[in-house]
């Protein structure tokens, strides 16, 4: 158990709605990152945090998305105006545990955009 | 070109043999390397970290080639629990991962 929690688990949503997703880990972490899995790839980075600073942005954040870690613990990812290309699996992890380097995911939130 | 290429199989094997699986990648800047396991439907779990100087967890042996640019994973006596993709992953300093799509092994009784 990595000690981070993602809610909720699963989301269907009609095209053209706004989805908001939660990360928390169980103690704080500086780094948190977020990244979005499609089925048959792996996963693909979206944005990353250092406590409450948003120091990166993938290209695939089109502007549709953002993401907020107002206290340097839990984050929050919101799509807007979903489309069926958003249909994937988002995860959260966190890193600086066993290392510089190496990150842990939560369990993820598996979205479906009808 | 997708900066990291992993054979997406399956490697099917039956239970108690050796399977290798590699990766290459095409950024030289890559730093730190890294093989995650996903089982179906679950988030990835990091399995091993890679250095240059190859590493060895039970029944996992992990290599790197800095010169070739490829990692490999190493499984011996291949049990069912096993049964996951395979993904190959990489830090090039930019803080994000990089992952592979992943090489699914099923191993079979």
């Amino acid at each position: 158990d990595t000690g981070v929690s993602q809610d909720p688990r699963h989301k269907i949503t009609k095209r053209g709605q706004n989805v908001t997703f939660r990360c928390d880990p169980i103690s704080e972490h500086n780094r948190l990152y977020w990244y979005r899995q499609t089925l048959g790839q792996g996963p693909e980075f979206l944005t990353y945090f250092q406590n409450e600073a948003q120091l990166e942005k993938s290209r695939l954040l089109s502007d549709r998305f953002s993401a907020e870690r107002p206290k340097g613990s839990f984050s929050t990812l919101e799509i807007q105006r979903t489309e069926q290309g958003d249909s994937a699996m988002y995860l959260c992890a966190f890193g600086g545990l066993a290392g510089v380097d190496t990150q842990y995911f939560g369990p993820g939130t598996r979205l479906t955009v009808l | 070109r997708k900066e990291v290429e992993q054979d997406p199989g399956p490697f099917n094997v039956p239970e108690g043999a050796t399977v290798a699986f590699n990766c290459t990648y095409s950024n030289s800047a890559s730093q730190s390397f890294f093989w995650y396991r996903q089982d179906c439907r679950k988030e990835p779990k990091l399995l091993m970290s890679v250095y240059s100087s190859g590493n060895e967890d039970g029944r996992f042996t992990a290599q790197l080639n800095r010169a070739s640019q490829y990692i490999s994973l190493l499984i011996r006596d291949s049990k069912l629990s096993d049964s996951a993709t395979y993904l190959c992953v990489m830090d090039t300093g930019r803080r994000a991962l990089t992952f592979g799509s992943g090489t699914r092994l099923q191993v079979q009784p």
